[in-house]
């Protein structure tokens, strides 16, 4: 089965830093998205991304945050100076469609990449 | 605000024996009803969805049911095995948005 990959699987760094979280969407895919999970809680949509641009985000999504993708196969997630707060385990995902979601049609998630603010 | 209410927090089930998770929505835009399999380490990935405008749908031994009236839908695991043992969330979504909604999540034990 085709898979989200995202790098690193850890990522450490010290508050107020920037941080880029990078994923490799599946190669016929052309909605992206991001969302986080903090410890032990639900997972929280971030963002949605179609034809180089913002769908739709969330009110979590503010100036701090930046996606973008930079070449055909990579898309990235920024933020900007790091908080506290930010540390949740960020998941990248992807799919073939957008809305209207079909029962047999998947959103398709990466591993995830923890992030610890420090 | 909270779109998706799931419940139990956790749950303990004996292999063999029936899991049972529920969940209620409010917004009744929503038309698209996942529920998705988290294992530790790992991104949730689809188990099952529906639509509203069937009230059950079985594939293999997880079923949902969907109630429209109560806006409420549950998942079914029938003869539970300690494999199935995970976190379990429900989510929707509907057509005027993007973002799936997602419940706080359930963690299933099924012991031996």
């Amino acid at each position: 089965e085709p898979e989200v990959t995202q790098t690193p699987s850890h990522q450490v760094t010290q508050m107020g830093q920037e941080v880029i979280l990078r994923c490799v969407p599946i190669s016929n895919h052309l909605y992206f998205y991001w969302y986080r999970q903090i410890l032990g809680q639900k997972v929280e949509f971030l963002v949605s991304f179609y034809n180089n641009e913002i769908s739709e985000k969330s009110e979590i999504f503010d100036d701090q945050f930046s996606v973008e993708r930079p070449d055909g196969s990579n898309f990235t997630l920024k933020i900007r100076s790091t908080k506290l707060e930010d540390s949740a385990m960020y998941f990248c995902a992807s799919s073939s469609r957008d809305r209207g979601l079909s029962t047999n049609e998947k959103l398709f998630f990466g591993s995830g990449t923890q992030l610890s603010v420090l | 605000q909270q779109q998706v209410k799931q419940s139990p927090q956790s749950l303990i089930v004996q292999k063999g024996g029936i899991s049972i998770i529920n969940c209620a929505y409010e917004n009744t835009a929503f038309d698209y009803f996942p529920w998705y399999q988290q294992f530790p380490g790992k991104g949730p990935a689809l188990l099952i969805a529906i639509r509203p405008d069937v009230s059950e749908k079985k594939e293999g031994r997880f079923t949902i049911s969907f109630n429209k009236s109560a806006k409420q839908f549950s998942l079914h695991i029938m003869d539970s095995q300690p494999g199935d043992s995970a976190t379990y969330f429900c989510a929707a979504n509907g057509d005027s948005g993007y973002a799936l909604n997602f419940g706080k999540g359930t963690s299933l034990l099924v012991t031996p």
